[in-house]
């Protein structure tokens, strides 16, 4: 029973590139979460997701960010030409429903560098 | 504002030397405070949900503990695989299933 998986791992763009990282929730959950963690700072919410719902996107930027939870496949966080301050671990979390008496399963995370 | 807030922000231990981390919080209607642990490179794996103020929750060498201001993570004889950091969140009545995390403590755990 696979947990949540995030791919890449580790992602390195240069500056004005865009960024694609993709979640895959456990079997059987439906709602996804973002999260990022910028060094030396605690996890910060960034959107939350149902399929082909944006639920609650409060805590992402205005501009350049933006994230899609399709009918198939993946979770995606879009991030356009991307500038150094966005260099971040970015954690997706998943659960089956929202509320404290669901779980909500972290991945790995992708590390994002821009240079 | 919801806020969390704990401390210490780094501890240092003797294996076997029990101590606590400090979660405060305020939020809008409490529905649920989480405890985390995160170790290098990884991502947070979940270690209880208290959901009112009084009710405790053990596991192996910890134990959570909740009141209407702040919740504690008691370790009791630690060993060094331990050493991690650990995350408080809170998640406020009034909001869809996002948590509000706190900067986390970082315990090392010395043989």
């Amino acid at each position: 029973n696979a947990g949540v998986m995030q791919n890449p791992r580790h992602l390195v763009r240069r500056r004005g590139q865009e960024a694609r990282l993709r979640c895959s929730p456990m079997k059987g959950h439906s709602h996804v979460y973002w999260y990022r963690q910028l060094p030396e700072e605690g996890l910060k919410f960034m959107v939350y997701l149902q399929k082909e719902n944006i639920i609650d996107e409060s805590g992402m930027p205005k501009e350049r960010f933006s994230a899609e939870f399709p009918k198939e496949g993946p979770s995606i966080l879009r991030i356009q030409q991307v500038v150094r301050g966005d260099s971040a671990a970015y954690f997706c979390a998943s659960s089956s429903g929202y509320g404290t008496n669901y779980g909500y399963t972290f991945g790995s995370g992708t590390r994002l560098t821009v240079v | 504002e919801d806020q969390v807030t704990q401390s210490p922000e780094a501890l240092r231990l003797q294996e076997g030397e029990s101590s606590s981390l400090n979660c405060s919080y305020t939020v809008s209607g409490l529905r649920g405070l989480f405890w985390y642990r995160q170790d290098p490179g990884k991502g947070p794996e979940f270690l209880f949900t208290l959901y009112s103020a009084g009710e405790e929750k053990e596991k192996e060498r910890l134990k959570a503990t909740l009141t209407k201001k702040e919740s504690f993570l008691h370790i009791t004889a630690p060993k060094p695989e331990d050493s991690a950091t650990y995350l408080c969140a809170v998640q406020a009545e009034s909001n869809t299933g996002k948590l509000i995390f706190g900067q986390g403590t970082t315990l090392q755990v010395k043989p």
